[in-house]
């Protein structure tokens, strides 16, 4: 079974740039999250959606952050014009259910230079 | 231990020790995770403890659960240099279908 799959794996920004993050979710999975994990810290979450509805996004800056999942599969998260405090990696995961086990992909490093 | 706004913490020992990371946590919460990430990797479910448990086993590793203190542990005994790892608790907090994570223990196993 194909777990959680993302892209790029990789993005090298300067300030100001837009960019866009794709996640895939493990076949039948409702729930999706996105994490960012700064670097030598634990992830955090930033959003999350069961479905195609977003559940709690308090912690997502709004102003510059973005997050869609419209068909309650993929899911695009997308930084309108990054900043250097914006360089972590980038996770997505998922579950079923919003049960126990919640599954990560390899997730994508971001550097704002 | 960790938690708190510390940054990452760092354990090297030796390979065929035993070694303990503790987690204090803040939130209530009746089930504590512990994941492991892997460099270049996201953090993978290892083992999972609930309240009515107080102390649960997986091959090598051990997990214990305190909620009146509001602490787990993870131990793994005798360390092998797969086990280099860093390794994250997290809890349930603020519904069951969200986790968070604390800082992280760096382990280094060393040959």
């Amino acid at each position: 079974e194909a777990g959680v799959t993302q892209s790029p794996r990789y993005a090298v920004l300067q300030e100001g740039q837009a960019v866009s993050f794709w996640c895939d979710p493990i076949s039948g999975h409702d729930t999706l999250y996105w994490y960012q994990q700064p670097r030598d810290q634990g992830p955090q979450l930033l959003v999350y959606f069961r479905d195609e509805a977003v559940i709690d996004n308090s912690q997502l800056p709004s102003d510059r952050f973005s997050a869609v999942r419209p068909k309650g599969t993929n899911s695009t998260l997308k930084i309108q014009s990054a900043k250097q405090g914006d360089t972590a990696t980038y996770l997505c995961a998922s579950s079923f259910g919003g049960g126990t086990e919640v599954f990560f992909g390899k997730g994508t490093r971001l550097t704002v230079v | 231990s960790q938690w708190g706004e510390e940054n990452l913490q760092a354990l090297s020992i030796q390979e065929g020790e035993d070694v303990t990371m503790n987690c204090s946590y803040k939130t209530y919460t009746t089930v504590v995770h512990w994941y492991r990430q892997d460099s270049g990797r996201g953090p993978a479910l290892i083992i999972l403890i609930r309240s009515n448990e107080r102390e649960k086993r997986s091959g090598r590793l051990r997990a214990t659960l305190d909620t009146s203190s509001q602490s787990s542990s993870l131990s793994i005994t005798a360390a092998q240099c797969e086990d280099t790892a860093v390794y994250f608790c997290a809890t349930e907090g603020g519904g069951a279908d969200r986790l968070t994570f604390g800082k992280g223990t760096q382990l280094i196993i060393q040959p």
